[in-house]
């Protein structure tokens, strides 16, 4: 499966780095997300963009911050991050119709498993 | 609040033999339910999902969901695993929850391990 892509898929990373995760979906999707994955946790979705506007935000620490410059391309800029934010970063897209009346399915990208030392 | 709720954490089951993967969910909207797989170092992949019309899904690797709204359930079945089948199964839920737009909602998931 490669609609959609996520570099690096491995990254370790200090508290004091910055780093970006990229998300490219070949799709022609109009909605892009983050999620986090850490162990025995549920999927945890961070950010949505909708036709390229950002439409939640789930109370993520500002040491995450999203972009999303156009619909095939989505980054999460990473800085001072602490220990407990190494998890699997998921980044998904699907299609939405405006107004949101249905949910089309998500596809994900393989991940970037994050370690913060 | 909406939720998901996957009963078994772990589940370990021989080759060649039936598997059911619980989930339940619940909600005061109507939703739409899905079924994805996590092989290890992977992303997720959708395996099946219930939109509307026949409450019985299937995929194409043998794996069938039921959408039971009365039960608020839709459980995860194989009648003959194989090793293949070892992943993370995944049940989330969607629908016009608060805010106005659809929104994906996981459980936990359950580590299916098919043994030889």
């Amino acid at each position: 499966e490669t609609g959609v892509t996520q570099t690096p898929r491995h990254l370790v990373m200090g508290m004091t780095n910055k780093k970006s995760l990229k998300c490219e979906q070949h799709l022609g999707h109009n909605a892009m997300y983050w999620y986090k994955q850490s162990a025995k946790k549920p999927l945890e979705l961070m950010f949505v963009y909708n036709f390229k506007e950002q439409t939640e935000n789930n109370s993520v620490p500002s040491r995450f911050s999203p972009e999303c410059p156009n619909s095939s391309h989505l980054f999460l800029h990473l800085h001072t991050l602490q220990p407990e934010d190494s998890a699997l970063y998921l980044c998904a897209s699907s299609q939405e119709l405006a107004g949101g009346r249905k949910q089309e399915t998500q596809y994900f990208g393989p991940g970037t498993r994050l370690l913060v030392l | 609040a909406q939720s998901v709720t996957q009963l078994d954490s772990q589940v370990p089951v021989f080759e060649e033999a039936p598997v059911e993967l619980r989930c339940n969910y619940s909600s005061s909207v109507s939703v739409y339910l899905f079924w994805y797989v996590q092989y290890p170092n992977q992303g997720l992949q959708l395996l099946l999902k219930y939109l509307s019309g026949s409450t019985l899904v299937e995929s194409i690797n043998g794996f069938e969901a039921e959408f039971n709204k009365s039960q608020t359930s839709f459980h995860l079945r194989k009648p003959s695993v194989h090793i293949s089948d070892t992943a993370e199964y995944f049940c989330a839920v969607s629908g016009m929850f608060s805010g106005g737009y659809n929104k994906l909602i996981f459980g936990a998931g359950t580590r299916l391990a098919v043994h030889p």
